[in-house]
């Protein structure tokens, strides 16, 4: 079965420096999404993303956050200057065009900013 | 966008039927409702879709009253692999809205 992937899946960076979460949507998928879950809470929705501009984003996306779909399989989060409260779990999703299709997760990439 | 209660935790043994019940008292006409189940340090995995009366597939099967306020997720059998945190999520299914998780329901399957 096709499945998300994302890489690294543990990233450790110092407070203040950029990092970019890389994400592989399933193939034949066009929308695609950003979530993070800090440790023991629940998941939250960042980013969602088609046809080359952001849909819908919520509070938590700032400018310190951006998304791209540099070539036709990557799917990327950059957060600029990271803050230690950054430190989470992030998923990539994508979904299929059809409307009542559900997400599809990727593991995750787990940010620990020091 | 529609909010979601359900149960913090719940315990169950091997072998039972687990209902996880979730209330959903302002779900809109386009709204559809999706579970997902998710282990720790893993992403959501969807397990079931339905927008009223029941759904079934092979892991699970997802029942929706006619006036669609709440959906109950019934795990036949459960074994302790079932063990896992479940999110009840509720939205319009048209891509790039966003579906907001929340703070689901802790299943414990006990030997």
């Amino acid at each position: 079965e096709p499945e998300v992937t994302q890489t690294p899946s543990h990233q450790v960076t110092q407070m203040g420096q950029e990092v970019i979460l890389r994400c592989v949507p399933i193939s034949n998928h066009l929308y695609f999404y950003w979530y993070r879950q800090i440790l023991g809470q629940k998941v939250e929705f960042l980013v969602s993303f088609y046809n080359n501009e952001i849909s819908e984003k919520s509070e938590i996306f700032d400018d310190q956050f951006s998304v791209e779909r540099p070539d036709g399989s990557n799917f990327t989060l950059k957060i600029r200057s990271t803050k230690l409260e950054d430190s989470a779990m992030y998923f990539c999703a994508s979904k299929f065009r059809d409307g009542n299709s559900p997400l599809h997760f990727g593991n995750g990439t787990r940010l620990t900013v020091t | 966008l529609a909010k979601t209660t359900q149960p913090i935790s719940m315990d169950s043994y091997e072998g039972q039927e687990v209902n996880i019940t979730c209330s959903h008292n302002n779900i809109a006409t386009n709204d559809y409702i999706t579970w997902y189940q998710q282990f720790p340090s893993q992403g959501p995995r969807f397990i079931i879709q339905g927008y009223k009366t029941k759904v079934t597939n092979e892991v699970a099967s997802l029942f929706i009253p006619a006036d669609r306020k709440s959906s109950t997720l019934s795990l036949p059998r459960v074994s302790l692999s079932d063990t896992a945190v479940y999110y009840c999520l509720v939205g319009d299914n048209n891509a790039g809205n966003m579906l907001t998780f929340g703070g689901g329901t802790r299943l414990m399957v006990k030997p």
